[in-house]
């Protein structure tokens, strides 16, 4: 059970725009900024974006992150097959004092 | 470019330590501002924390692992070190080494990963 909730699934149209949400509480999310994380089975996972909404060097513009409250959101519009991937939230829990994931969402392009 | 490596064996028996350590390269583990994690990852499974060292010798360790956690760090050989003791099936899993920055407080480079199995 990951202290960050996530929908294990999500799916869209190449060129449509997605939403991936991620749920938590007043001590991670409501108080600390949310990272994002895209993993291909296998792989590593890699830093898509971090303080909530800010890109890494070489991350596309079509992905754009979010936060209100204690919820956070992936936006990733232009769907394109490759971008078929496992995507992780993450933040620092305050009461936990360490850091929490959600249980990731893999997303499929049909 | 910063590169990290894991390394350590791939099978341990139950009851006995894993061992795993990580060498970064490209960059000094003694550079201001990063703290050196380790994450594993149950096979099929999601991410999860296992704990973080500052360059000096600062630890942060995930509760639910940390009595059975040691992460330490050698400045000398660029390396840090990840010992869990007492390990049971439940510790088998993929486990990562990485850099968090303070300056966005984020995980920003990573290991490949290494498969540890533990064996019965």
């Amino acid at each position: 059970q990951s202290v960050l909730t996530q929908p294990p699934s999500a799916s869209g149209t190449p060129g449509q725009r997605v939403t991936i949400s991620c749920s938590g509480s007043s001590s991670n999310i409501g108080s600390n900024t949310v990272n994002w994380y895209q993993q291909l089975p296998g792989t590593a996972p890699k830093l898509l974006i971090y303080s909530n909404n800010q890109r890494p060097s070489g991350v596309p513009d079509r992905f754009s992150g979010s936060k209100s409250g204690t919820s956070a959101s992936l936006a990733i519009s232009g769907l394109q097959s490759e971008d078929e991937y496992d995507y992780y939230c993450a933040a620092w829990d305050d009461s936990l004092n360490g850091w929490v994931f959600g249980g990731g969402t893999k997303l499929t392009v049909l | 470019q910063v590169q990290l490596q894991e390394s350590g064996p791939g099978l341990v028996k139950a009851s006995q330590t894993l061992s795993l350590t990580c060498t970064v390269s490209g960059g000094s583990i003694i550079s201001g501002g990063y703290y050196w994690s380790w994450i594993r990852q149950h096979p099929g499974k999601g991410l999860e924390w296992i704990g973080y060292i500052y360059y000096s010798g600062t630890t942060y360790y995930n509760p639910s692992l940390k009595s059975r956690i040691t992460i330490s760090v050698d400045t000398s050989k660029n390396q840090f070190s990840l010992k869990l003791s007492s390990v049971t099936a439940a510790d088998t899993a993929v486990y990562y080494c990485a850099r968090g920055s303070s300056n966005n407080w984020a995980f920003d480079f990573w290991g490949q990963g290494t498969l540890v199995t533990v064996s019965s």
